[in-house]
């Protein structure tokens, strides 16, 4: 069983949905990151955080350390957010814990 | 910007070869990584490495040993390749303190056949 567990595993979206993707851990962590693959492989860093909420244009992530739990949020969806997003957790050390992704597809 | 690089992007290999996949890294960083990445299983850690010359096994390290013998070169090597480790392969790197992200490379797609 994955430590990081991500929901849902598929979603499709018309163009400017709100878009909403899960990520519960279960044990304590130091920090969390949001991660965006695209087609092809790269993987782009979009968010780390250790408490509370960040926001980067139209991608908001929030935390809740209590609850072992993480969203990202998407606003205003457009196809070019169409990638695979991923959740990952740090403990007390370099090493991270990847959950298996969330694929995303925006549809115009 | 931080920029990783790997020496291909696409691989075929055949059963029993010598594999060689290099990852290298232009920001200082002190920690380089290697992934794999396989449907329905997500992201799991081969070796890492935090000083040249030092590595640590990862959770997966079976099958495959790295080298690291300069800070921005980090080196994958699969002594003899197997049809199990067909694979997309992620080199990533990050400061040296806990709390910075990891910075990834493009990936390498290696089939072995």
């Amino acid at each position: 069983k994955n430590e990081v567990e991500q929901s849902p595993q598929n979603l499709t979206a018309q163009e400017g949905e709100f878009i909403t993707i899960n990520c519960s851990y279960s044990v304590g962590i130091s920090a969390l990151h949001w991660l965006q693959q695209h087609p092809g492989g790269g993987i782009v860093s979009l968010f780390m955080l250790s408490s509370g909420k960040k926001k980067h244009g139209r991608l908001i992530a929030t935390i809740n350390i209590q609850e072992k739990h993480s969203s990202l949020h998407i606003t205003a969806s457009h196809p070019r957010d169409s990638a695979v997003y991923i959740c990952a957790v740090r403990y007390n050390t370099d090493k991270l814990i990847f959950g298996t992704g969330t694929r995303l597809q925006v549809f115009p | 910007d931080v920029k990783v690089t790997q020496s291909s992007r696409y691989l075929v290999k055949r059963t029993g070869e010598k594999v060689f996949l290099e990852c290298v890294q232009d920001m200082d960083h002190e920690n380089m990584f290697w992934y794999r990445q396989d449907p329905g299983l997500g992201l799991r850690l081969i070796y890492f490495s935090y000083d040249v010359k030092m590595k640590e096994k990862g959770d997966i390290p079976e099958g495959y040993s790295v080298s690291r013998e300069k800070k921005e070169r980090f080196s994958l090597i699969l002594e003899s390749a197997s049809t199990n480790q067909t694979s997309m392969y992620l080199c990533a790197s990050s400061t040296g303190t806990f709390y910075n992200e990891q910075f990834f490379g493009p990936g390498t797609r290696l089939t072995v056949l």
